[in-house]
Order: structure tokens, then C-alpha cells, then sequence
């Protein structure tokens, strides 16, 4: 069964570095999001992506943060300079269809130190 | 504005009793409404949407768009059940999906 993959599974950076989270959504699907979970609270919404370029964004991400899709097949979440309140589980997803499931990855737990 | 609240942190059941996990949204359009289950170390994972009116694996939950509820039901827990359970909601845009604060669900034995 396909599923979305994510590398690295944990990552630790010194505040101020730039990290780059990767993610593998399923081979067909349009629709790539980013997620995060800082620890004990709820799933937050980042961005989406469709079509080449970010659909819509929140409040989170700000000019710290950008999404590419390099090569069609790779979808990645770069943080420019990590602040200590990063630190939390960043969950990529993807969806066939508008408005149908999302396929969620295993996660990356980002630690800034 | 899009919300969605599960006001329940935790949830403590004995097997084979009820369960009720509470979800209620605010949205302006017509919802898309989800219901997500993490088990323990795996990912998320969709339980089951509103549109497809399905029970999986025996839950079921009703959208109530006069209540602005959709609840997740099933008659007698099992202690596989256990696991942390998101109600999340689809804008019509298809761009984001919102998650509710999650329940944890523990069946006791």
C-alpha cells in the first residue's frame, strides 16, 4: 500500500541553524500539506501546497518557513533559522482528491537546542 | 471562524461498555467532517468521514448540523480501541484540514 514517508525521523539543530524536512507523498496525489504537533497539544495546521505553489498558509508560517517541490517528487519544509519553540513533531500529508483523505506521514520530531 | 473543539482531554471506558467521543465545529459553509485515530507509535490515520455515512470498525458518527456535532459512537469498546482520536474539518477549498485537540481514548480491561 502506498503510503507518505519522512526523513529524517528525528532531527536535532542549535537554535539559528536552517533545517530541511522531507517528505515523499504518495505518487499521484495533488494536494501536499505540512503539519506540526508541539508536544501535548493538537495537530496545527501550516501550509498546503497545490498546483506549484502554497494555497493557503497560517499564522505559524511566517517568512521563517518555505515549501518546494523540487522534483516532482519530493515535497520539503525549510526552516531558515530555528528558534527553540520549533521544537515539535512536523507531519506531511497528502491527498488525491479535493477534500477526501489525508495520508499522513510517520512524522519528523525536530529538537531545537 | 473554523473551529473545531473536542472538549474531552481523556477518556476512560471499561471493555464492552459505551463510548462517545464529542466533536463539536464551527464553519460557515457545509462541512466536511473526519474523524482521525492515532494508535500508539503509527501515524494518522482517517476512521471515517460524514459523507460516507460508513461504520468502521464499529464506529459510526452522525453530523449534526444543528448541534454542529459530530460525534464518534461505539456501542461496546474493545482495549484495541485505545488510541488518541482527532475530529478534524475540511474547508470547501480542500486547502487545509483543521484538527479538533484530540481525545485520548483508554479502554481498561
Amino acid at each position: 500500500e502506498p503510503e507518505v514517508t519522512q526523513t529524517p525521523s528525528h532531527q536535532v539543530t542549535q537554535m539559528g541553524q536552517e533545517v530541511i524536512l522531507r517528505c515523499v507523498p504518495i505518487s499521484n496525489h495533488l494536494y501536499f500539506y505540512w503539519y506540526r504537533q508541539i508536544l501535548g497539544q493538537k495537530v496545527e495546521f501550516l501550509v498546503s501546497f497545490y498546483n506549484n505553489e502554497i494555497s493557503e498558509k497560517s499564522e505559524i508560517f511566517d517568512d521563517q518557513f518555505s515549501v518546494e517541490r523540487p522534483d516532482g517528487s519530493n515535497f520539503t519544509l525549510k526552516i531558515r533559522s530555528t528558534k527553540l519553540e520549533d521544537s515539535a513533531m512536523y507531519f506531511c500529508a497528502s491527498m488525491g482528491q479535493w477534500n477526501t483523505e489525508a495520508f499522513f506521514g510517520q512524522g519528523t520530531r525536530l529538537t531545537v537546542v | 471562524a473554523q473551529r473545531v473543539t473536542q472538549p474531552e482531554k481523556l477518556l476512560s471506558v471499561f471493555k464492552g461498555a459505551p463510548v462517545e467521543l464529542k466533536c463539536n465545529y464551527s464553519y460557515s459553509g457545509s462541512p466536511e467532517l473526519f474523524w482521525y485515530v492515532q494508535y500508539s507509535r503509527q501515524r494518522l490515520q482517517l476512521l471515517l468521514r460524514h459523507i460516507s455515512r460508513e461504520s468502521i470498525k464499529g464506529f459510526t458518527a452522525d453530523l449534526n448540523k444543528g448541534e454542529t456535532s459530530f460525534h464518534l459512537k461505539k456501542p461496546f469498546a474493545q482495549e484495541e480501541d485505545s488510541a488518541m482520536y482527532y475530529c478534524a474539518l475540511g474547508d470547501t477549498g480542500g486547502f487545509k484540514t483543521i484538527f479538533g485537540a484530540g481525545t485520548r481514548l483508554f479502554v481498561k480491561a
